[in-house]
């Protein structure tokens, strides 16, 4: 089966850190998303990009949050400083209009 | 944007049915998803409306009404393995994918 790969799978970090989290998506999947879950918001939506042309990221921080998508085949995240509300699981998914998306294993983020 | 409400938690038998209701307000639509979450993995997804009606699949129906802004996801003869959280989704018109808080199913023996 296809899949969202995601990297790394967990990080722990020191507080002022840069972080960046990958995402490969499906191949021939033309949008992706950057999802962010914690407990008491749930699915936040930080980014989407859709022929890897940056869509909304109305969702990030834009003073620390950074996405990116350089190819294809790779999507990125970028937090810089990290701070320990930045502790979630980050999710990438992709798909294409007229289905549903897949979603990836998440990056398991703990900021201290 | 979009408003998305489904009930906190659910509760039913093994065997039995539960519905799990999702209402939406929205900008735009080009789309209803209802997901599932195990606890401590990713959301999967079961199923997808964009017409009126009901879609079905399995053990899991999902139905949607854009003129009520309503959408349920039925799952019937209850397993253990069903419990976990269901999340309602709205795609809009500019393929921004929106989710709802989730619904906790746990199923009893």
């Amino acid at each position: 089966d296809a899949r969202v790969t995601q990297t790394p799978r967990d990080k722990v970090t020191e507080m002022g850190q840069e972080v960046t989290m990958r995402c490969q998506p499906i191949l021939g999947h033309n949008t992706v998303f950057w999802y962010r879950q914690t407990m008491m918001q749930g699915l936040e939506l930080l980014a989407y990009f859709r022929n890897r042309a940056p869509l909304d990221d109305s969702g990030m921080p834009k003073d620390r949050f950074s996405a990116e998508m350089p190819d294809a085949t790779l999507a990125t995240l970028k937090i810089q400083p990290s701070e320990p509300r930045d502790s979630a699981v980050y999710f990438c998914a992709s798909g294409l209009a007229g289905s549903g998306y897949t979603f990836g294993s998440g990056t398991r983020l703990t900021v201290v | 944007g979009q408003n998305i409400d489904q009930p906190t938690e659910m509760t039913a038998t093994e065997g039995a049915i539960v519905q799990i209701n999702c209402t939406y307000q929205t900008s735009g639509f080009n789309g209803l998803f209802w997901y599932q979450q195990h606890a401590g993995e990713a959301p999967t997804f079961l199923s997808y409306n964009v017409l009126d009606g009901l879609e079905e699949k399995g053990r899991f129906s999902s139905f949607l009404s854009r003129s009520k802004g309503y959408s349920y996801l039925l799952l019937k003869e209850l397993q253990m393995k069903d419990s976990a959280s269901y999340l309602c989704a709205v795609r809009g018109d500019d393929y921004k994918l929106s989710f709802g808080a989730g619904t906790t199913v746990t199923v009893r023996a």
